[in-house]
């Protein structure tokens, strides 16, 4: 079936960077774009960013533009986010999660299990 | 690219119905019909449940519906259950390969 397979939970310090992965399996890996979502604790959904599979291309959202990387290994299928000079609000579950393509057009139709990261000294 | 307001709570007895507003500006909400819908249970990963402002993906039941009109959507949930109780949030196209998210809305079910 369908998945996204998130790696572990990580505890990182201030000033750190941590590296996110998500594992797609079930479907044709560069049909897809795939998106990161963030989530802080008790609060909203924050959209990060998009990653083109197929040609690398990424889209960064202005908050993040500098701090963030969205990289594909097309080899295992897997997409990777790293988020650089950690702060404690960033401390957050993050999300991969694809969009549709034509049976869902741009919307979140499949979602990875979440990873924890939590930034403290 | 601000988030999209929506209401922080809503309610209903079970088998009412329960209305969500979700406003945006003419850059997102009102710009393209690229509006989801997605249900988020506690420690749970959100669910997509309505996209493209009005569709349904397979699976979700039909009494959850979505609109929209100008600048705002909204999603019914009719005949209110149990199990539906959750977060919701609203998700918008903004353009240029960039998205936003609603600032979400909690329904109980009283």
């Amino acid at each position: 079936q369908v998945q996204l397979v998130q790696s572990g939970a990580e505890v990182k310090k201030p000033g750190a960077s941590v590296k996110v992965s998500c594992k797609a399996s079930g479907y044709t890996f560069t049909d897809y774009y795939m998106h990161w979502v963030r989530q802080a604790p008790g609060q909203g959904l924050e959209w990060m960013g998009i990653i083109n599979p197929s040609v690398l291309a990424t889209t960064y959202a202005q908050k993040f533009q500098g701090r963030v990387s969205m990289t594909r290994d097309t080899s295992t299928s897997t997409v990777y986010m790293e988020l650089s000079s950690l702060r404690s609000e960033d401390t957050a579950v993050y999300y991969c999660a694809r969009v549709g393509g034509v049976a869902a057009p741009l919307a979140f139709d499949i979602w990875g299990q979440g990873t924890m990261v939590t930034v403290f000294s | 690219q601000s988030a999209l307001t929506q209401p922080p709570s809503a309610s209903g007895s079970p088998g009412q119905s329960v209305t969500i507003s979700c406003t945006g500006t003419s850059s997102d909400v009102g710009g393209y019909n690229f509006v989801s819908w997605y249900q988020q249970h506690p420690g749970k990963a959100p669910k997509l449940m309505i996209y493209e402002v009005t569709k349904r993906p397979s699976g979700v039941p039909h009494r959850f519906s979505g609109s929209k009109s100008g600048n705002t959507a909204s999603l019914t949930v009719s005949g209110l259950q149990a199990e539906d109780e959750a977060d919701y949030y609203c998700s918008s196209y903004a353009g240029s390969d960039n998205y936003v998210f609603g600032t979400g809305t909690k329904v109980t079910v009283l």
